[in-house]
């Protein structure tokens, strides 16, 4: 059981560059979402899944892409990336009992943006 | 759409101390709280969560308190040790129909030798 893992670890890109940012989880977990996380701010809600075939915006969407074919994967795509995506994204994937809801992050992906 | 406010954003306690942080929120439609640890370079884990239909839980050395008319809850970690360094982050529901939790800005906790 390797939980939420996370491709690439780290990554360059170019301004304008597009890439894909791979998540995966093995918990069979309906719940997916990315977030960023920038110094002082927290974690910051980029897109969320509440099943295959359903996503949704979160906090800060703009530049990003989405998309969940399959409960097992839910990938995230810069169309064309910007310095201000500097930043380190979070995959975690969750489960609710009634309201409460348990998150596991993987173990993220710094993306520098020059 | 949900605020958490945390503080302090640095703590720095010696061995054997107490550390708390702080959190507010203010307004959520479901009552579930938890608070995460994150160490360097790794994503956060789940520490402990209150569910208000209590004002306080306490899980080995970490406490949560929880004062819901105020909309403010904490976390204690008593007998702070130097493996409790890291960063802290609270959060809070969402209100209406989004059960998507508001993470707090985070509290970077030193635990001194």
């Amino acid at each position: 059981n390797a939980g939420v893992t996370q491709t690439p670890k780290f990554q360059v890109l170019k301004t304008g560059q597009s890439m894909t940012l791979q998540c995966a989880q093995d918990m069979n977990h309906e719940y997916m979402s990315w977030y960023r996380q920038d110094p002082g701010m927290g974690l910051r809600l980029i897109h969320y899944s509440v099943g295959a075939g359903i996503t949704d915006q979160g906090e800060v969407p703009n530049g990003y892409n989405v998309s969940r074919s399959t409960t097992e994967d839910f990938p995230l795509r810069l169309l064309s990336a910007a310095p201000s995506q500097t930043s380190v994204y979070f995959c975690a994937s969750s489960y609710y009992l009634g309201t409460q809801e348990t998150q596991y992050f993987g173990p993220g992906t710094r993306l520098l943006v020059l | 759409q949900q605020q958490v406010k945390q503080s302090p954003q640095s703590l720095i306690v010696q061995k054997g101390g107490i550390s708390i942080i702080n959190c507010a929120y203010e307004n959520t439609a479901f009552d579930y709280f938890p608070w995460y640890q994150q160490f360097p370079g790794k994503g956060p884990a789940l520490l402990i969560a209150i569910r208000p239909d209590v004002s306080e839980k306490k899980e080995g050395r970490f406490t949560i308190s929880f004062n819901k008319s105020a909309k403010q809850f904490s976390l204690h970690i008593m007998d702070s040790q130097p493996g409790d360094s890291a960063t802290y982050f609270c959060a809070a529901p969402g209100s209406g129909s989004a059960r998507q939790l508001t993470f707090g800005s985070g509290t970077q906790l030193t635990v001194l030798p």
